[in-house]
């Protein structure tokens, strides 16, 4: 089964600290990976995606995120948390380059503290 | 690149009218576009796909008599939530993708608030 588990529900960092979401997959074919960030009440933002090449990739506001296809996973980091980065993050993954739909985890929800 | 619009953000209406969301991708053509459902505190659960010019395709267990979608056009699909209830109360969120724009990018979500 097509599956996104992301273990943690609620992480909780001193601003300044390092950062690590894990995210495992289960899918089928060829996965495109995505993660998301959403702040309470918006939309979702794209932070980095995961297509193919090199499997560390880069993303927008310092994160970036390792594939890793032995464990299925693609886990997000930052090496520095700042205060607005307390939001809920979605790992999720799809076919074809995301044109079809995307199966999420069901998010972990950061907070930061001064 | 890649902006996608929700109208309205928010809406509020009484239990069995009617109301329409619309979603825009504002600089790209999306072949496809995606409705989402958001529960509090929850992830987001994929309702339809809508191809533009076709009938969308919906989710198991997702009403497509009181979902209603139109994708009448490579920048615009609707989401219409007919006869609504209060259970119907939710965060609505759209997305786009084409291979233009090499992704699915999402609208800032609608809630929708049935009294």
């Amino acid at each position: 089964a097509q599956s996104v588990t992301q273990p943690d529900i609620h992480i909780t960092v001193s601003e300044g600290a390092s950062l690590e979401l894990r995210c495992n997959y289960s899918y089928g074919a060829t996965p495109y990976l995505f993660w998301y960030v959403q702040s309470p009440g918006q939309g979702l933002q794209l932070l980095l995606k995961y297509f193919s090449g090199d499997t560390l990739v880069q993303g927008i506001k310092g994160f970036e995120a390792e594939f890793k296809r032995s464990q299925s996973s693609f886990n997000l980091r930052k090496p520095s948390v700042h205060w607005s980065d307390a939001a809920e993050y979605f790992c999720a993954v799809g076919s074809f380059g995301g044109y079809n739909k995307l199966i999420f985890g069901a998010g972990t929800r950061l907070a930061v503290h001064p | 690149g890649a902006v996608v619009s929700q109208h309205p953000s928010w809406v509020i209406c009484k239990s069995g009218t009617s109301v329409k969301i619309e979603c825009r991708s504002l600089d790209f053509q999306a072949t496809t576009m995606f409705w989402y459902r958001q529960f509090p505190k929850q992830s987001l659960m994929l309702m339809a796909t809508s191809n533009e010019g076709s009938k969308a395709t919906y989710e198991q267990g997702v009403e497509k008599d009181k979902f209603l979608i139109n994708h009448a056009s490579l920048t615009l699909s609707t989401l219409t939530v007919t006869s609504a209830h209060p259970e119907d109360s939710s965060f609505y969120i759209c997305s786009a993708a084409s291979e233009g724009a090499a992704g699915q990018y999402f609208g800032p979500g609608t809630r929708l608030t049935v009294t």
